[in-house]
């Protein structure tokens, strides 16, 4: 049973470019959550989403990020424009539905910005 | 608000000697979830443990054990005979049922290195 997979793992983009970041749930989950590690931090909250629906972007930047979940095919976690500030890890977690609250995460992508 | 501290940012110690990394954390809602993670060198989150604010009876998973006491908002996290390879960030995080989104609120971290 596959678990949670993210890709790319490394990622480097020049300022100014566009991220895209890959999230496949494991199967059976519905529901999808990214977070963002800063170098030497703990992780933080972006959003949240079910299929085809953000249900919480509440830790989203307002400008420049955005995400999604289609019906088919994986979650994408897009960074316009990026910068500096942008380097991190981006994990992705997912779990089977409000029922079971265990989030079982990616092995995450290091994203880097020149 | 909801809050996770992990007031220990590092640990060291020798191997087999036992570790208890501190989780205290903040919440209005009464019913919610706590859990523990680990995060090895190799960067990836591990699962290792939920327990719901219900349930307040000590667990043990071999050598590790985790104390829930709800009086103190701690749940830390024991490990008995430490070895090199429990070597890692580990986070404590709270997630509350009254939240819609389920969401973790996770700690710093405490970073632990077992030495030889």
């Amino acid at each position: 049973n596959a678990g949670v997979m993210q890709n790319p793992r490394h990622l480097v983009r020049r300022r100014g470019q566009e991220a895209r970041l890959r999230c496949s749930p494991m199967k059976g989950h519905s529901h999808v959550y990214w977070y963002r590690q800063l170098p030497e931090e703990g992780l933080k909250f972006m959003v949240y989403l079910q299929k085809e629906n953000i249900i919480d972007e509440s830790g989203m930047p307002k400008e420049r990020f955005s995400a999604e979940f289609p019906k088919e095919g994986p979650s994408i976690l897009r960074i316009q424009q990026v910068v500096r500030g942008d380097s991190a890890a981006y994990f992705c977690a997912s779990s089977p539905g409000l029922d079971t609250d265990t989030q079982y995460f990616g092995p995450g992508t290091r994203l880097t910005v020149l | 608000a909801q809050k996770v501290t992990q007031a220990q940012t590092e640990i060291s110690v020798v191997e087999k000697e036992d570790v208890t990394l501190d989780c205290v954390y903040e919440t209005r809602d009464t019913t919610y979830y706590l859990f523990w993670y680990k995060q090895p060198p190799s960067g990836e989150l591990v699962f290792l443990i939920r327990r719901n604010s219900f349930d307040e009876q000590n667990e043990i998973s071999g050598r590790y054990s985790w104390n829930f006491q709800k009086s103190t908002s701690s749940f830390n996290f024991t490990i008995t005979a430490s070895q090199v390879v429990d070597s890692a960030v580990y986070f404590c995080a709270l997630s509350e049922r009254g939240d819609s989104s389920y969401k973790l609120i996770f700690g710093s971290g405490t970073r632990l290195l077992v030495r030889p």
